[in-house]
C-alpha cells in the first residue's frame, strides 16, 4: 500500500482555486490514487480518483504526474463548505489514510 | 441508495458493559470496514470483511469483536472497553475488495464515550 505525505494545512480564499499536493512516491504501477475529505465529525466522502490519467468529475480535477509519484487535487472555485480536512490515499483491498491536509476556506 | 447506516450516533457505556455498533448497506457491496478515529487523527482501518468473511484485523485488540452476519450488515461487539477506546467509529463499504478502480462509502459514524 502507497504510503503518502501531504502539507498539513493550507489556506484558500473563497472562490479561488485550491490546489492540495500530495506525495505517494511508494505507489505501485497499477495502484489507483484515491481522494477522500472529512468534513467535521462527519464521515469521509469520495472526491476522486486516477489511476494516470488526469481526471475530472462535478467537485474536482486531479492531475497525476507522469511518474506517479505526486498528485495534485484541485478545486477550481472553492467555497466555505469545503473546508475539510483533504486525504490522498491508494491501496488494493483497504484504504490507509495519512495525516492528510486541513483546508480553510475563507471569505 | 448509496447510504451507509450507523447506530447508534452516540454511545456512552461503562468499562463493564457489553454493547454493540451495527452498520448497514444496500447497495450489494461485499467488502465492509470497520475505522477507528480519535480527535484530530486520521482514521485508522480495525477490520475488513470480504463476502462475509474476515479478511484482515489490523491487530486489534479482542475486546473488539467484529460479525457480519449477512451481506448488507456488520457488527462491531464491544465488551470491556478502556477509557482510552473513546473515539469516532467508522463503518464503510464498497463493491469489493478485488477491484481496484472503485470507491469506498463512509456511514457517519457512532461518537463512542467510555466511562
Amino acid at each position: 500500500d502507497a504510503k503518502t505525505t501531504q502539507p498539513p494545512s493550507m489556506d484558500c480564499a473563497e472562490g479561488r482555486a485550491a490546489n492540495l499536493p500530495c506525495n505517494h512516491s511508494t505507489i505501485s504501477g497499477n495502484e489507483y490514487v484515491y481522494w477522500y475529505r472529512q468534513i467535521h465529525s462527519q464521515g469521509p466522502q469520495y472526491i476522486i480518483h486516477g489511476l494516470k490519467n488526469n481526471e475530472t468529475n462535478e467537485m474536482a480535477s486531479l492531475i497525476i504526474t507522469e511518474d506517479r509519484k505526486s498528485s495534485t487535487l484541485i478545486l477550481p472555485h472553492a467555497t466555505l463548505r469545503d473546508t475539510a480536512v483533504y486525504y490522498c490515499t491508494g491501496g488494493y483491498n483497504k484504504l490507509i489514510f495519512g495525516a492528510g491536509t486541513r483546508l480553510a476556506v475563507h471569505p | 441508495d448509496t447510504e451507509v447506516t450507523q447506530t447508534p450516533k452516540h454511545l456512552v457505556m461503562g468499562m463493564t458493559n457489553k454493547k454493540s455498533l451495527k452498520c448497514e448497506q444496500h447497495m450489494g457491496h461485499r467488502a465492509m470496514y470497520w475505522y477507528k478515529q480519535k480527535a484530530k487523527k486520521p482514521p485508522e482501518l480495525m477490520f475488513v470483511y470480504s463476502y462475509e468473511k474476515l479478511s484482515i484485523n489490523e491487530s486489534v485488540p479482542s475486546r473488539f469483536s467484529p460479525e457480519c452476519p449477512n451481506s448488507s450488515l456488520l457488527n462491531l461487539h464491544l465488551h470491556a472497553l478502556q477509557p482510552e477506546d473513546s473515539a469516532l467509529y467508522l463503518c464503510a463499504s464498497s463493491p469489493n475488495t478485488r477491484q481496484r478502480n472503485t470507491e469506498a462509502f463512509f456511514g457517519q459514524g457512532t461518537r463512542l464515550t467510555v466511562v
